[in-house]
C-alpha cells in the first residue's frame, strides 16, 4: 500500500512569492496517476493537476506539477491571494486511493 | 455539470450504525463508466477514501473500514448510499460522496456533510 508523505506542513509566504510543495510516495508506482487538490475553509478539495504535470480546466498557468518516481511537486509561481489554502497530493490508480496529509500556504 | 449532495444526520451515537445518502443530479448512475465514492476527512487531515461502487453494483472498500462498510446503490432514486457500522468518536468527520472515471481523478464533490459520533 502506497503512502503519500507531504512537505512542509505549513509555508509562510507573501503574495507574489513563489511556492513550491513536496509530495514523497513510499514507492514508486507505474502511470502518473498523481493528483494535486487545492482545498479552502468549509470547501470539498479542487482538482488543481492530473497526471503528475496536467493542469485541469480553469487552473491557472502559475500552478504546475512535475515530479517522478516518488518524488513530486506543485509549484504556485506568484501567489495571489486566492492561492492561501491546503493543497493535498493523491496517488488514484490503486485502491486505497490515498491522500498527502496536507501542506497548508498561510499568508506571511 | 454533475452535482452531488450528500444526506444524512449530523450525531450518531457510539457504536450504532452512521447512514448517508448521495443524491446524483445530471445523469444515470447505473449508466456510463463513473466511479461512486465515499470520502471522508477528520478535522486537521488529508482525506480518506473509503469505497466506492461501480454501475454494476461492484464494490471495493479501504481494508482499514472494509469490515464496517457498505456502500449500495438505489437506482430508481438515482442514489447511492453508504453504511458504517459501530461507529467510535474515531469516525467523526465530514463525509464527502464524489466521482471519477478511470484514469482521472476526483473531479466531482458534494459540499460534504459533517458526522459527529457522539453520546
Amino acid at each position: 500500500e502506497i503512502g503519500l508523505t507531504q512537505s512542509p506542513g505549513t509555508l509562510s509566504l507573501s503574495p507574489g512569492e513563489r511556492a513550491t510543495l513536496s509530495c514523497r510516495a513510499s514507492q514508486t508506482f507505474s502511470g502518473e496517476f498523481l493528483a494535486w487538490y487545492q482545498q479552502k475553509p468549509g470547501q470539498a478539495p479542487r482538482v488543481l493537476i492530473y497526471g503528475v504535470s496536467n493542469r485541469a480546466a480553469g487552473v491557472p498557468d502559475r500552478f504546475s506539477g512535475g515530479g517522478s518516481g516518488t518524488d513530486f511537486t506543485l509549484t504556485i509561481s506568484r501567489l495571489e491571494p486566492e492561492d492561501f489554502a491546503v493543497y493535498y497530493c493523491q496517488h488514484y490508480d490503486k485502491s486505497p486511493l490515498p491522500f498527502g496529509g496536507g501542506s497548508r500556504v498561510e499568508m506571511k | 455539470q454533475m452535482q452531488l449532495q450528500e444526506s444524512g444526520p449530523g450525531l450518531v451515537r457510539p457504536s450504532q450504525t452512521l447512514f448517508l445518502t448521495c443524491s446524483v443530479s445530471s445523469g444515470s448512475i447505473s449508466s456510463g463508466g463513473y466511479f461512486w465514492t465515499w470520502i471522508r476527512q477528520s478535522a486537521g487531515k488529508g482525506p480518506e477514501w473509503i469505497g466506492r461502487i461501480l454501475p454494476s453494483g461492484d464494490t471495493n472498500y479501504n481494508p482499514s473500514l472494509r469490515s464496517r462498510s457498505f456502500i449500495s446503490m438505489d437506482t430508481s432514486k438515482n442514489q447511492f448510499s453508504l453504511s458504517l457500522t459501530s461507529v467510535t468518536a474515531a469516525d467523526t468527520a465530514v463525509y464527502y460522496c464524489a466521482a471519477r472515471v478511470a484514469g482521472r481523478p476526483f473531479d466531482h464533490w458534494g459540499q460534504g456533510t459533517l458526522v459527529t459520533v457522539s453520546s
